[in-house]
């Protein structure tokens, strides 16, 4: 079975400064990883996926995240934040099987301060 | 329409009351799901259809009841709801696959209300 860890729930950056959300995913297998963002009263919006190849992945937003197997970890990151990042984040990962499922984190509540 | 409508956005109801949300995908999607976002809680995966037939029941109270006539549409028949059934229902479809890449597109929630 796998898992999925979002250290903190809750980050606070100011604008133009760094993002960085942490992932960390338990997978027998090697697993496909996706980070999705969720603004107040709307569903979730996939902002970027890891299936195989490259593992510096871009998205929307200007997001990126880097698969690094050695740290079991697909950590988010944005150069600079915007107001309009603030949203919550959620860190999900699959094994990439017939029958599998999206397991997901608790998400990461992200604040962007003037 | 585009990508995956659910309605109604927000709902209120008694306890005593019946009521169905709805949810319909425009992306050729052949696996539909419901799940429950409740507040300071995970999302939870309630139910799965792939290919019209049900795959998957998280030990979901009978008072909560899924319907999937076609891989289009999707229904959460709802009875005799309990308050801490309030909550944010999401409804979400993807393309099942060999390859196992069960990217998920999410439609923009039903805020359930249970007085």
């Amino acid at each position: 079975a796998q898992s999925v860890t979002q250290l903190g729930s809750h980050v606070s950056v100011s604008e133009g400064a760094l993002v960085l959300l942490r992932c960390n995913y338990s997978s027998s297998v090697p697993p496909y990883l996706f980070w999705y963002v969720q603004y107040p009263n709307q569903g979730l919006q996939l902002l970027l996926k890891y299936t195989t190849g490259a593992t510096l992945v871009k998205g929307i937003n200007g997001f990126e995240a880097e698969f690094k197997k050695s740290e079991t970890s697909f950590h988010l990151t944005k150069p600079s934040a915007h107001m309009s990042d603030a949203a919550e984040y959620f860190c999900a990962v699959s094994v990439g099987t017939s029958g599998s499922r999206l397991t997901f984190g608790e998400g990461t509540q992200l604040t962007v301060n003037p | 329409e585009t990508g995956v409508t659910q309605t109604p956005r927000h709902l209120v109801m008694g306890m005593t009351n019946k009521k169905s949300l709805k949810c319909e995908q425009h992306l050729g999607h052949n696996a539909m799901y419901w799940y429950k976002q409740s507040a300071k809680k995970p999302l939870e995966l309630m139910f799965v259809y792939n290919f019209k037939e049900q795959t998957e029941n998280n030990s979901v109270p009978s008072r909560f009841s899924p319907e999937c006539p076609n891989s289009s549409h999707l229904f959460l028949h709802l009875h005799t709801l309990q308050p801490e059934d309030s909550a944010l229902y999401l409804c979400a479809s993807s393309q099942v696959a060999a390859s196992g890449d069960y990217e998920q597109y999410f439609g923009p929630g039903t805020r359930l209300t249970v007085t």
